[in-house]
């Protein structure tokens, strides 16, 4: 199906372990981005990418790494995970930031950090 | 730095009234605002994208406002139903196009 889905939908790690959150989308959106979603905090920025091997840093980026060596992929990396990036994690993409659509979010990834 | 708020923070309302959901921003300088609605345990659905150039935006029994000189946008949803119960967010996208600052969202339920 087109659309933009994230991977997995939910899970469980451990504290120090590396994970990495899966992001794909099918429209060829030249930007992409992750959110984390938390109580009292909303939605902020992690990581974007205007396009392949472009990325920077949004208002939270301590803690994680992205790569977009594909249009299409831009997978979010904890590289030791902490309680603290317990969270709800969300991917967006748009095909172009100045345009007419908005932006198009994928359905989440739930990571409990324990 | 940007700042969204958005008032109230939850709305219980029966089935068939007229409601306004409020987001207000601190800084005038957005490129667009983007109404998102948000069903409990899923993703984001945008709901309508207002350019900073225009005044409203509707879809359906949906309308959104943007006074942009005075830092404000509302939503307005006609005749609710009981399947409109969501949280809803508004966002604004900077003049740069870079970062989507998001408020803290509304938590609507419709009664029926």
């Amino acid at each position: 199906d087109a659309g933009i889905t994230q991977s997995p939908r939910y899970k469980i790690t451990e504290t120090g372990r590396q994970v990495t959150l899966m992001c794909h989308q099918t429209w060829s959106h030249s930007y992409m981005f992750w959110y984390r979603q938390d109580l009292g905090h909303g939605l902020r920025l992690i990581y974007y990418s205007a396009a392949a091997d472009i990325t920077d840093k949004g208002e939270v980026p301590d803690g994680y790494v992205v790569s977009r060596s594909k249009t299409e992929n831009f997978p979010l990396t904890l590289e030791s995970a902490t309680r603290s990036q317990t969270s709800v994690y969300f991917c967006a993409s748009i095909s172009n930031v100045l345009n007419n659509y908005g932006y198009t979010f994928g359905s989440g990834t739930r990571l409990t950090v324990v | 730095k940007q700042e969204v708020t958005q008032i109230p923070a939850a709305l219980s309302v029966p089935e068939g009234e007229n409601l306004v959901l409020n987001c207000s921003f601190t800084d005038s300088a957005i490129y667009n605002l983007q109404w998102f609605r948000q069903d409990p345990g899923k993703g984001l659905t945008s709901l309508l994208l207002i350019q900073s150039s225009q005044r409203e935006q509707t879809s359906g029994r949906l309308n959104a406002s943007l006074d942009k000189s005075s830092g404000r946008s509302t939503l307005y949803i006609a005749a609710s139903q009981p399947g409109d119960s969501a949280t809803y967010l508004c966002a604004v996208m900077d003049n740069y196009g870079q970062n989507f600052v998001f408020g803290p969202g509304t938590r609507l339920s419709v009664l029926p």
